[in-house]
């Protein structure tokens, strides 16, 4: 199983990029990465999913370099709504098997 | 929107008794999940369904068993709980065979006693 490590927190004031990089160094050819988003007292929500290079949706921005052992989550102008747990997920599905392994997540806290 | 259910948002339990949780789901999702949350530990897999009677053990699935009857629902049961069991346990279920994206309940907060 691929290992995940992640900051356990960071800060960011209102407006600012904010990248969060998830280090997977024994990830396997199949594997794919995704980050999700926790608000307190909800369940984990899906953001943005890639395998390699760059990914960009309306919320967010993947960076995944070519040897693929990390990856950036990247959110632009952050706003207090922002303030959540992240979490990057690397795993891949197979012969009715599925190898998924969440990092610990990222706190990131927004400050006016 | 998809929508994961959870039976109860709180459970207490005492150490011993035998333990259902429930999830169900609305769109006709293949797959589904049962993951245990701990702070500092992430979230980490328990079992998981592809269909319908499958099921098939994740990371952790010691002193736990699922089932599933039907497509949109897939119960976690603890044979006999203990304190070490105490957790937030969430469920999930995604459409994809990869479980790229998979869409989760708001979770149980399971108190063993």
């Amino acid at each position: 199983l691929a290992k995940t490590t992640q900051p356990i927190s960071m800060d960011s004031y209102e407006g600012q990029e904010v990248n969060i990089t998830c280090s997977h160094n024994n990830i396997a050819t199949n594997d794919y990465i995704t980050w999700y988003q926790q608000f307190p007292s909800q369940g984990p929500r899906f953001i943005i999913q890639g395998y390699k290079t760059k990914v960009t949706n309306e919320v967010a921005s993947l960076f995944i370099p070519a040897d693929r052992k990390s990856s950036t989550l990247s959110l632009p102008r952050v706003s207090l709504s922002d303030t959540a747990v992240y979490y990057c997920l690397v795993g891949h599905s197979g012969a009715g098997s599925y190898q998924l392994t969440f990092g610990k997540g990222t706190k990131l806290s927004v400050i006016p | 929107d998809v929508k994961v259910t959870q039976s109860s948002r709180y459970l207490v339990k005492r150490t011993g008794e035998k333990v259902f949780l429930e999830c169900v789901q609305d769109m006709d999702h293949e797959n589904m999940f049962w993951y245990r949350q701990d702070p500092g530990l992430g979230l980490r897999l328990i079992y998981f369904s592809y269909d319908v009677k499958m099921k098939e053990k994740g990371d952790i699935p010691e002193g736990y068993s699922v089932s599933r009857e039907k497509k949109e629902r897939f119960s976690l049961i603890l044979e006999s709980a203990s304190t070490n069991q105490t957790s937030m346990y969430l469920c999930a279920s995604s459409s994809d065979r990869e479980a790229v994206e998979q869409y989760f309940g708001p979770g149980t907060r399971l108190t063993v006693t």
